[in-house]
């Protein structure tokens, strides 16, 4: 089966220090991978995806997202977290199913950053 | 560009009514999905339309159905609810392809008594 999985529901981490949201997936084939933000009753909103070449993939507000597939990974970055980063993170996966390619989403990390 | 938008925001239901939401996509996108997410949950997939017709389906029963219209704004019906269909249902767009990401809707938040 093809899954993405994110380990933390919860992530604190200082203002100005830097975060990390892990993620990781299982998908045979070539994975195609996004993050997605959602702040409180609103929906998601795109952060950056990978489709393919180089690893590291810049993306919305300052976050970027290492792939790693040997270690099937693909977690979220940012140097300098600020209070506003406090959200909500998807990671997904887009994975072929009849013909057409169908998010799989993970349940969720909460990013707290404190100030 | 207004994005895509749905309607309405929030809506109260008794068990075994039936439901219909609405989405208009974003300009030039000619795909919709729809997700349900519950509590606590990241979104479910529910089914996808493209060229009115439904292409893909999740794990959900019949009693959820939908439909795309010649515009590609997309309707999303649900049938006899039950208390656990209580959640935020979301409406996604994108052009259609594996590298192109959804835009979504800010959801109705559906609240079945």
């Amino acid at each position: 089966a093809q899954s993405v999985a994110q380990p933390e529901d919860q992530v604190n981490v200082a203002e100005g220090n830097p975060l990390t949201v892990k993620c990781t997936y299982s998908v045979s084939g070539n994975p195609y991978l996004f993050w997605y933000v959602q702040y409180p009753n609103r929906g998601l909103q795109f952060l950056l995806k990978y489709i393919t070449g180089d690893n590291l993939v810049k993306g919305s507000y300052g976050f970027e997202a290492e792939f790693n597939k040997s270690q099937t990974s693909f977690h979220l970055k940012k140097p300098s977290a600020l209070v506003s980063d406090s959200a909500l993170y998807f990671c997904a996966v887009r994975v072929l199913r009849g013909g057409s390619y169908i998010p799989t989403f993970g349940r969720g990390t909460s990013l707290i950053v404190h100030p | 560009d207004a994005g895509v938008t749905q309607s309405p925001t929030h809506l109260i239901k008794t068990r075994g009514q039936q439901v219909t939401l609405r989405c208009s996509p974003k300009s030039g996108h000619d795909t919709v999905s729809w997700y349900q997410q519950a509590l606590g949950q990241g979104p479910q997939f529910i089914f996808q339309y493209y060229e009115e017709e439904e292409r893909q389906r999740g794990n959900f029963p019949d009693r959820f159905s939908g439909h795309q219209f010649p515009n590609y704004s997309s309707e999303l019906n649900v049938n006899a609810l039950l208390l656990g269909d209580s959640a935020l249902y979301l409406c996604a767009s994108s052009l259609r392809g594996f590298n192109t990401e959804a835009f979504f809707g800010q959801g109705t938040r559906l609240t079945v008594v």
